[in-house]
């Protein structure tokens, strides 16, 4: 069946940047959208972008154009988030979510990767 | 601040019905349909209603969903002990070049 798996937790000073990875198997790639969304501790969901995996088009929340990339690599079946001049209120888990369109985004998110801790601290 | 509304909590006894509400907006809930997800401690969470009322399969029968105008609303019937969890409404916004709206969770407690 179809799965995401996330890399692992990371650790990074404020300003720093980082990059976290989402393995797609079990499904054919380029078919769906994969969402990136974030959970801060204590905190509910929030949205943060997504990507088309067939022609790499990607869009990402006002809060957070200029500071995230979503990039993918076909042959990987993989996605990536960047996310740069982290600062501590970007400390959270981290989740890529596979939605069930191949063009158009919905909030229609299934599987979900594992996660990806992040926390940005001096 | 969540763009749609929930509340902080909910609880009930075992084998009662809980509903949780889920306020929003034309843009939102209005335009759009609504999803619910569930989420336990420490894990993804999974997606539990689909399109206002469809239950992916595996999903019990005693978890409903409705929307009517900015509002949707999550039902759990019969309630058990393992539906302790935190769920959220999610939909998808028109306006900023559209985007995923989430709600604020609602935590739910079996008494």
């Amino acid at each position: 069946q179809a799965q995401l798996l996330q890399s692992g937790a990371e650790v990074k000073k404020p300003g720093a940047s980082v990059t976290i990875s989402c393995r797609a198997s079990g499904y054919n790639f380029p078919s769906h959208i994969i969402h990136w969304v974030r959970q801060a501790p204590g905190q509910g969901l929030e949205w943060i972008g997504w990507i088309r995996t067939d022609n790499g088009r990607a869009k990402a929340s006002q809060q957070f154009q200029g500071r995230v990339t979503i990039t993918r690599d076909t042959p990987a079946t993989t996605v990536y988030m960047d996310l740069i001049s982290l600062r501590s209120e970007d400390s959270a888990v981290y989740y890529c979510a596979r939605d069930r369109d191949a063009n158009w985004p919905t909030n229609w998110f299934d599987p979900w990767g594992q996660g990806t801790l992040v926390t940005v601290s001096s | 601040q969540s763009v749609l509304t929930q509340p902080p909590s909910a609880s009930g006894t075992p084998g009662q019905r809980v509903i949780i509400s889920c306020s929003g907006s034309s843009s939102n809930i209005g335009n759009n349909p609504v999803n619910w997800y569930q989420q336990f401690p420490g894990t993804a969470p999974k997606l539990l209603i689909f399109s206002n009322s469809e239950r992916p399969s595996g999903v019990p029968d005693r978890f409903s969903g409705s929307k009517s105008g900015t509002s949707a609303s999550l039902a759990i019937s019969g309630l058990q002990s393992e539906d302790e969890a935190d769920y959220y409404c999610a939909s998808w916004d028109d306006k900023l070049s559209g985007s995923c709206v989430f709600g604020s969770g609602t935590t739910v407690t079996v008494l």
